[in-house]
């Protein structure tokens, strides 16, 4: 089945302690992104990927980081949470540029008290 | 730059009511538009789009045509159904663009 997956798929952490969301997708998409979902603003793009070693910010990347060591996984990494980066998260993938269609996880609602 | 209007929920229907979601866009090249749909406690579902002018997605007895006189991409539905429950993504992109820029969500509850 085709799927991208996400864990862990609820998370409540500290301010400063890092944390490390995967996703990982069994497509052989290109493309990855990382999402954040806020009420009243929809979702907002943090990072991309548009292959394996090559990434770029999206319009909120302040605090995040991401890797592609491999095409299939792309994790988001937060050095030091704060309580504004409290907000869901999604992971999503398409073939390439040209391919408009993506495939969302199933989120990871994330907590920073 | 390129964004999406759609209009604010929380909307509420009997079943089999008639369903219409606003959407309206800004874009600086010629974009596609799609509308997600997210059930609950899970993620983003393509439910439908249209890649040009005048094109119609359906879906799932949903439709939505691509309005470039009026920049709109409103969804409709004839009959809702109970598990129609969701909320629902107006996006778009333009063609090579490395973003989809969604609408804020508008959620549906379709009562019995």
């Amino acid at each position: 089945e085709a799927q991208v997956t996400q864990n862990p798929r609820y998370l409540i952490t500290v301010t400063g302690k890092k944390l490390t969301v995967t996703c990982s997708q069994n497509m052989n998409h290109e493309y990855m992104s990382w999402y954040r979902q806020d009420p009243g603003l929809g979702l907002r793009q943090i990072y991309y990927s548009m292959n394996v070693e090559v990434t770029d910010k999206g319009d909120v990347p302040e605090g995040y980081k991401v890797s592609r060591k491999e095409k299939r996984n792309f994790p988001l990494i937060l050095e030091s949470p704060s309580p504004n980066q409290t907000s869901l998260y999604f992971c999503a993938s398409r073939g390439d540029r040209l391919v408009y269609e993506q495939y969302f996880g199933p989120g990871t609602r994330l907590t920073v008290t | 730059g390129d964004s999406v209007t759609q209009m604010e929920g929380p909307v509420t229907l009997s079943e089999e009511a008639f369903l219409t979601i606003n959407c309206t866009y800004t874009a600086t090249g010629y974009p596609s538009l799609f509308w997600y749909v997210q059930y609950p406690g899970e993620g983003l579902q393509l439910l439908l789009k249209a890649t040009k002018a005048d094109d119609k997605g359906s879906n799932k007895g949903f439709e939505a045509t691509y309005r470039k006189e009026t920049t709109s991409f409103h969804l409709e539905k004839g009959s809702v159904q109970v598990s129609d429950s969701a909320v629902y993504f107006c996006a778009l992109t333009v063609t090579g663009a490395n973003n989809l820029f969604f609408g804020t969500g508008t959620r549906l509850t379709v009562i019995p």
